[in-house]
């Protein structure tokens, strides 16, 4: 069974503030996705990191793939309050390309 | 619009009361999977299909069916329902096999009396 873990479980800042978020795993992952999620809605994906040592920008999101493709983080610079929710890890593996979540890190961005 | 759409959004019932939660995807996606979310436990794959007439289980199918009849169509069987099975489900579609990342309908919340 592969396992992802999320740290930390959450994280409150004040705006402006930087913060990283951590996926670990023991098992290597064909790809690994990042999703945002809001309450009472569905997961909303923001990357898919797919090579070993990758790294993929999106505005002031910074996302990293391990060179051995088994763990990954996301950065955030100058947090802002439309940052907050729930940030999910989710890594691609196995002969039937089971997607494997991790719990989840709850980040609240404070004015 | 491109959309995974479920239905329906609420629903509370009682133990034993078969129901069926629809699930349909408009992007023509081969990729269909089903998932429940938990306090503590994040989220759990039930049921997955990679294309029509092709299911196999995920972490949790105890207590669950599925069928792809159809390409857009997956929809969720619980035929007896009951307690422990009172959670937020999730549908979700992708292209191919998943690599590039899976579209989230918005949840069904189902309660078990």
């Amino acid at each position: 069974t592969q396992l992802l873990e999320q740290s930390p479980q959450f994280l409150s800042i004040q705006e402006g503030e930087n913060l990283t978020v951590y996926c670990n795993s023991s098992s290597v992952f064909s790809s690994l996705q990042w999703y945002r999620q809001e309450p009472g809605e569905g997961p909303v994906l923001l990357v898919t990191v797919v090579t070993g040592g990758e790294v993929k920008k999106l505005k002031r999101l910074t996302f990293q793939f391990g060179d051995a493709r088994k763990d990954s983080s996301l950065h955030i610079t100058a947090a802002q309050p439309g940052d907050t929710g729930l940030y999910l890890c989710a890594g691609v593996g196995g002969s039937n390309y089971k997607l494997t979540f991790g719990k989840g890190t709850l980040l609240t961005v404070n004015p | 619009e491109a959309q995974v759409t479920q239905n329906p959004r609420y629903l509370i019932t009682v133990t034993g009361k078969k129901l069926t939660v629809t699930c349909s995807q408009n992007m023509n996606h081969e990729y269909m999977s089903w998932y429940r979310q938990d306090p503590g436990l994040g989220l759990r794959q039930i049921y997955y299909s990679m294309n029509v007439e092709v299911t196999d289980k995920g972490d949790v199918p105890e207590g669950y069916k599925v069928s792809r009849k159809e390409k857009r169509n997956f929809p969720l069987i619980l035929e007896s329902p009951s307690p422990n099975q009172t959670s937020l489900y999730f549908c979700a579609s992708t292209p191919g096999q998943g690599m590039r990342g899976q579209f989230f309908g918005p949840g069904t919340r189902l309660t078990v009396l």
